[in-house]
């Protein structure tokens, strides 16, 4: 157990839907990495928030958006779902946002999305 | 980050030691070499780290070459538990990084009984 929660662990809907994805981080732990993994991409780097403020951008779509809230927890909102965005959905903690210090990452189990 | 190679998959008999070669030729002064796995999509944990140094933790140990272009996750005596895709990361460390982590496809590792 690596201390990081993810809800839910799957997610059925369909197309042109959106939904919101949950993350809560270890407990002391300041940034949040997203990363979406799917069949034909692989793992892939979606967004980094740290301390509630954007740290770093991958490829993530348009159509997605991520915030951190106070309490540390972060949700990922995906909207206009396609098939495409079928996928699992990590969520990661570390306890900084890089910097001068190794950097460690504490990933979650996912959330399996399944757009229909 | 510089760009890791890594061989596809790879096996290995339960109870030897898994040799995991990954080719990071552009790695830079300021890079760390990171060692994830992920076990039949679970998230992603961490294996080991190293920056210019031999290092060994409870898991495993990580060789790096001299010139670092290249290093070596060795398992010692691989399990059954070990079955996974094992990714090796390079990734910068200092005022610019941002602590983000770029996969590449890794190797799959098949322990064998």
């Amino acid at each position: 157990d690596s201390g990081v929660t993810q809800t839910p662990k799957h997610l059925i809907t369909a197309t042109g839907q959106r939904v919101t994805l949950r993350c809560s981080p270890r407990s002391g732990d300041l940034s949040v990495y997203w990363y979406q993994q799917s069949l034909d991409q692989g793992l892939q780097f979606l967004i980094q928030y740290y301390n509630g403020e954007e740290r770093a951008k991958g490829n993530i779509l348009e159509r997605f958006s991520a915030q951190q809230f106070p309490d540390l927890h972060s949700e990922l909102n995906l909207s206009s779902l396609e098939l495409g965005d079928s996928a699992l959905y990590f969520c990661a903690s570390s306890p900084n946002g890089g910097g001068t210090a190794y950097n460690e990452q504490f990933f979650g189990p996912g959330t399996r999305l399944t757009v229909l | 980050d510089a760009k890791t190679t890594q061989p596809t998959s790879m096996d290995c008999a339960e109870g030897r030691a898994a040799n995991l070669p990954c080719n990071h030729s552009t790695i830079s002064g300021n890079e760390y070499v990171y060692w994830y796995r992920q076990i039949h999509s679970q998230g992603p944990q961490y294996i080991i780290h190293g920056l210019k140094n031999n290092e060994t933790n409870e898991m495993a140990s990580l060789i790096i070459t001299e010139d670092r272009k290249s290093s070596t996750l060795i398992l010692p005596h691989a399990t059954l538990r070990d079955t996974a895709v094992y990714y090796c990361i390079v990734s910068r460390w200092g005022s610019s990084n941002t602590g983000k982590l770029i996969f590449g496809q890794g190797t799959t590792l098949q322990v064998k009984p």
